[in-house]
This record gives C-alpha cells, sequence and structure tokens, in this order.
C-alpha cells in the first residue's frame, strides 16, 4: 500500500463550488503539506502543518483552507473554487526529527479541473 | 525571493547517451537541494538531496553536483535508458528554519528514446 495517498485522483467541478482534497500517510510523520503544479510552472506551496495544531501559510494561500484531522490526516478545502485553480494538487509529507531524513515524500496527485 | 530556473525545459535523447540537466538558483544561502522525478499519474520520488556543505551526491548511474557560490547545479545521467523518461526537477530548502519549505524549478522532460 501507498504511504501517501490522496482522494480523489481526478475531479472536474463546477465554478463556485467547494471543494475538498483529502490526503492520508502511513509513515508516521508530522509534517505535511500542500502544493500545486501548473503545466511549465513548477511546484508551488499552498499550506503546510508541523502538527495538528502547528498550520501555516504557504506562498500562494489565497482562495484555500486546510484541516489537520490527526496527524495522518491533511485536507485542502477550495471553499468557492473557480478556473484559475485547474491544477495538479500534490500532498507531501516530512519527518521532523532532526535524525529524520529532509527528504518530502509526495502522494500521486489531484488533478482537478474547474469549468 | 528565491528563484530556481531548470534548462532546458525538454530533452529528447537516444538510448546509451550521457546527460546533463541543469538547475540554477539565485539566492545562494540555501540548506540543501534535492532532485526529484516525476513520472506521468505518479507523485515526486527524491533521487538526491546535497547538502550545502556537499559538492555531489552519487547513487547508481545519478551524479548531482552542487556549487553553492555560483548558485548551480546539475544532474548527470550516465548510459540513459528509455525508463529514465520522466520529468526531473530541482527544489531547494531556503534555510535551516524554512520549516523545510522548497522552492522547485519547473523542471526538465527527459524523453530516451530506443
Amino acid at each position: 500500500d501507498a504511504d501517501v495517498t490522496q482522494t480523489p485522483r481526478n475531479r472536474i467541478t463546477k465554478t463556485g463550488k467547494r471543494i475538498m482534497l483529502e490526503c492520508s500517510q502511513t509513515k508516521g510523520h508530522d509534517r505535511m503539506y500542500w502544493y500545486r503544479q501548473d503545466p511549465g510552472l513548477g511546484l508551488r506551496l499552498i499550506y503546510y502543518s508541523f502538527d495538528v495544531k502547528d498550520i501555516n501559510k504557504g506562498e500562494i494561500s489565497d482562495g484555500y483552507s486546510v484541516s489537520r484531522q490527526a496527524q495522518a490526516k491533511f485536507s485542502l478545502s477550495l471553499e468557492s473554487a473557480i478556473p484559475n485553480q485547474t491544477a495538479l494538487y500534490f500532498c507531501a509529507t516530512k519527518s521532523g526529527l532532526i535524525t529524520g531524513t529532509d527528504t518530502q515524500y509526495f502522494g500521486p496527485g489531484t488533478r482537478l479541473t474547474v469549468l | 525571493k528565491q528563484e530556481v530556473t531548470q534548462i532546458p525545459a525538454a530533452l529528447s535523447v537516444p538510448e546509451g547517451e550521457n546527460l546533463v540537466l541543469n538547475c540554477s538558483f539565485t539566492d545562494s544561502a540555501i540548506y540543501n537541494l534535492q532532485w526529484f522525478r516525476q513520472d506521468p499519474g505518479k507523485g515526486l520520488t527524491s533521487l538526491l538531496l546535497i547538502q550545502s556543505s556537499q559538492r555531489e551526491q552519487t547513487s547508481g548511474r545519478l551524479n548531482a553536483s552542487l556549487d553553492k557560490s555560483s548558485g548551480r547545479s546539475t544532474l548527470y545521467i550516465a548510459a540513459s535508458q528509455p525508463g529514465d523518461s520522466a520529468t526531473y526537477l530541482c527544489a531547494v530548502r531556503p534555510g535551516e528554519t524554512s520549516g523545510s519549505r522548497l522552492t522547485f524549478g519547473e523542471g526538465t522532460q527527459l524523453t530516451v528514446n530506443p
């Protein structure tokens, strides 16, 4: 089973709809991240969380909100989707331990299309 | 603000060739640099991580170098294979207190033809 899973994998929705993307991990990591990727651009950080009570905005948080329901779950919401939020969304996790590797582990991505 | 640029955007080579992918960054005060591989329908997989104090890292046919003072990194792939076809992304971590926030380049889409 994959260590980092994302649901749904694909979603088509209409402008103005509320959408939630979910991420779950079995790696036991405390740090979780949400990124978006647009064609021709690198990944950009939306939100990140160091633990259940510590949530931080990334470089492009406007129009998004997040919820860390448990250490293993981190959800991204679009309260009122707009077409320019059409993108590929990735969740990632990382151990916060000093002795842990600095590598982030990524989920398979959610392709979101807003019409 | 840190900016990361990758050249070329796309590369097509015949099987067996050695190749180099380039990554440049504007702020040399980095904590580390990573190279990732992205396959369609799958997430990113970390290939190599170079700490700011290191000059290079090797894994199998892959070798990544880092010249922090000039703001450059290269990923060298030896004896390329069709299975190497993917998008390669480099990412820099700005500092030890950055919360592991990464700044990514746009990626190089590599095609290795049989």
